[in-house]
């Protein structure tokens, strides 16, 4: 069966510091990899997946294959990026999404 | 449209009562999924429909549990006969196929008491 792993529950930088959320996966093919993230009161949404190699919001992720890494890094971090951050997995396009347990980022002014 | 909406947003009931939750998706998406989450824990699936059709029902799905997708529109959730162990909050999450990408609603919280 498919897993994610975020070890860490709770990180906390300060502000201007880089920040590296870590995230594992299990499976054997080529998994689908993704990071969404929830910010206080507001629902789950979107912040990127692998396939678009794209930076959002200064936040990056590479995926690994050789370690089944997926982990998230921006340079610099930011108050408004305190929120929690959930990876996921998905094992073919447009089905079910397998999700970490997350990791909530408080950035420390 | 604003995004996937889901009501009621909150809902506490005794054990042992019925209750049923709606979601509506985004209007032109085709798949919606129905997730549970718990305290300290990431979203789990539990089923999902592409259109009227459920594809899949995770093992999490009891038999007092039902879903519902009548018209390949909204879709309904109904707990019978409600645990303790029910409570949680309950996503919803609508996509299509290109670009794919699932949109989550806001939860409905639910508390047995």
């Amino acid at each position: 069966a498919q897993r994610v792993t975020q070890p860490e529950k709770l990180l906390s930088v300060f502000k201007g510091a880089p920040v590296e959320l870590k995230c594992n996966y299990s499976y054997s093919g080529s998994p689908e990899l993704f990071w969404y993230v929830q910010y206080s009161r507001q629902r789950l949404q979107l912040l990127l997946r692998h396939i678009s190699r794209e930076s959002i919001k200064g936040f990056t992720a590479d995926l690994n294959k050789g370690e089944t890494s997926f982990h998230l890094k921006k340079p610099f971090a930011q108050e408004e990026d305190s929120a929690m951050y959930y990876c996921a997995l998905n094992i073919a396009g447009n089905t079910p999404l397998v999700f970490g347990k997350g990791t909530r980022l408080s950035v420390i002014a | 449209d604003t995004g996937v909406s889901q009501n009621p947003r909150h809902k506490i009931t005794k054990r042992g009562q019925n209750v049923t939750f709606r979601c509506d998706p985004i209007s032109e998406h085709n798949r919606l999924y129905w997730y549970r989450q718990t305290l300290g824990q990431g979203p789990e699936f539990l089923t999902y429909f592409q259109n009227e059709a459920q594809l899949e029902k995770s093992r999490l799905l009891s038999d007092r549990f039902s879903a519902e997708r009548p018209k390949g529109s909204f879709s309904t959730l109904e707990i019978q006969r409600t645990e303790q162990g029910d409570s949680a909050m309950y996503l919803c999450a609508s996509s299509n196929p290109t670009p794919y990408e699932q949109y989550f609603g806001p939860g409905t919280r639910l508390t047995v008491t």
